[in-house]
């Protein structure tokens, strides 16, 4: 089993519409980072969240970390083609703050 | 540009071949990370470089050999891979451990 499962793996919607992709974990995490990869490109880092019940908003994308801290979601509201992307979360894990464990990431479409 | 770069972008090499791929970071960072990412599976940590001494090696196999000459540049040295070794290998560096990661643009590796 994924230490970090996302859902859903892939979405396709049209621009303009409202989407949010989840990361569910059976761990607590201290805390819990959202990377967005381009194709052709390799991950950037959108958001770290840190406290339960925590919301982040960055302009259209809307970050919440779940109260118990083991689950988040990713909310981007009236969605653009420039947002197509795979979107991955990602934590420490094992002990280590060199060791980051990824999310298999939802690949989202966003057609014109 | 994420002040991440490596080369070569694209490697096409046969299962007997040795080749390598680059790494360098222009950030002034101490740490730098290979990341292997392919098609089913989650970005997978393998090796991590601090101050040019090894801290992680994720059980990765001796066909891989990491090489760390200087905190700028890392290499992964490639000697009798596998098919099922193509990937998009992941260059990315931090100031230190739990600090931001930064990724560069992937190098397509593809073993025929």
């Amino acid at each position: 089993t994924q230490l970090l499962e996302q859902s859903p793996q892939f979405l396709s919607i049209q621009e303009g519409e409202n989407l949010t992709v989840y990361c569910n974990s059976s761990s607590v995490f201290s805390s819990l980072q959202w990377y967005r990869q381009e194709p052709g490109e390799g991950p950037v880092l959108l958001v770290t969240v840190v406290t339960g019940g925590e919301v982040k908003k960055l302009k259209r994308l809307t970050f919440q970390f779940g109260d118990a801290r083991k689950d988040s979601s990713l909310h981007i509201t009236a969605a653009q083609p420039g947002d197509t992307g795979l979107y991955l979360c990602a934590v420490h894990s094992g002990g280590s703050n060199y060791k980051l464990t990824f999310g298999k990431g939802t690949l989202l479409t966003v057609n014109p | 540009e994420t002040g991440v770069t490596q080369t070569p972008r694209h490697l096409v090499m046969g299962m007997t071949n040795k080749k390598s791929l680059k790494c360098e970071q222009h950030l002034g960072h101490n740490a730098m990370y290979w990341y292997k990412q392919s098609a089913k599976k989650p970005l997978e940590l393998m090796f991590v470089y601090s101050l040019e001494e090894r801290v992680e090696n994720n059980s990765v196999p001796s066909r891989f050999s990491p090489e760390c000459p200087n905190s700028s540049h890392l290499f992964l040295h490639l000697h009798t891979l596998q098919p099922e070794d193509s990937a998009l290998y992941l260059c990315a560096s931090s100031r230190h451990s739990g600090n931001t990661i930064y990724f560069g643009e992937g190098s397509w590796l593809t073993v025929v």
